[in-house]
């Protein structure tokens, strides 16, 4: 059974840069078929795609953040990564990490984790 | 980028009865690239419905998905008590990948 879980900080300064990892067990990350991404959820809210990933290094990223936001992949450790630059209180949220499928669903989400609240606060 | 609106955002009904919640978008979804997830509170979203109608692994054959074009919905057939929860729908045939806003489903 695939598991997505992320770790990182869960409180973040003003400014200063948002870094979360995803570490992938129960399969693999290098596969073919998948993107790996991340969404978010501030309290109370909906959600917002932020961008995802190939094995190769190849990204896709949200306009809204493109200017802030960098992803990265260790095939080695089955990570992926995302870094979130000068954040305020409003990228205050839940992330999720999750797998995107192009095998079978061509790129809907099939496995999340279970989520990281992350608090941006002096 | 693509908005997806759902509607309504809240729906009250009893258990048993038969939820229709609809996502329509802003411009064509070509190849019907529209995937509903539940989301229980505290939990990670669980994907329902991919490809606009077919059933996720796992999923119960109470829900169902159809539409086309920019006009979509979700139908449960008999609500059970866990599925008084948040619905999003989403699109992943342009990026950015967009989520409607969300329905509630409330007793």
């Amino acid at each position: 059974q695939l598991q997505l879980q992320e770790s990182g900080p869960g409180l973040v300064k003003p400014w200063e840069t948002l870094s979360l990892t995803c570490t992938v067990s129960g399969g693999s990350i290098s596969s073919s078929s998948y993107y790996w991404g991340w969404i978010r959820q501030p309290p109370g809210k909906g959600l917002e795609w932020i961008g995802s990933i190939y094995y190769s290094g190849s990204t896709f990223y949200n306009p809204s953040l493109q200017s802030r936001v960098t992803m990265s992949v260790d095939t080695s450790k089955k990570q992926f990564s995302l870094k979130l630059s000068s954040v305020t209180a409003a990228d205050t949220a839940v992330y999720y990490c999750a797998r995107q499928d192009y095998y079978v669903s061509s790129g809907s989400l099939d496995y999340w984790g279970q989520g990281t609240l992350v608090t941006v606060s002096s | 980028e693509i908005v997806l609106t759902q509607s309504p955002g809240t729906l009250s009904l009893s258990p048993g009865e038969r939820a229709t919640l609809s996502c329509r978008a802003s411009q064509t979804i070509s190849s019907n690239y529209l995937a509903w997830y539940r989301q229980k509170p505290g939990q990670a979203p669980r994907l329902l419905i991919y490809g606009a109608s077919s059933r996720a692994t796992g999923i119960p054959d109470r829900f169902s998905g159809s539409g086309s074009g920019t006009d979509f919905t979700l139908t449960i057939s008999r609500l059970e008590p866990e599925d008084f929860v948040v619905y999003y729908c989403q699109q992943y045939v342009n990026s950015p990948h967009t989520f409607g806003q969300g329905t509630k489903v409330e007793i």
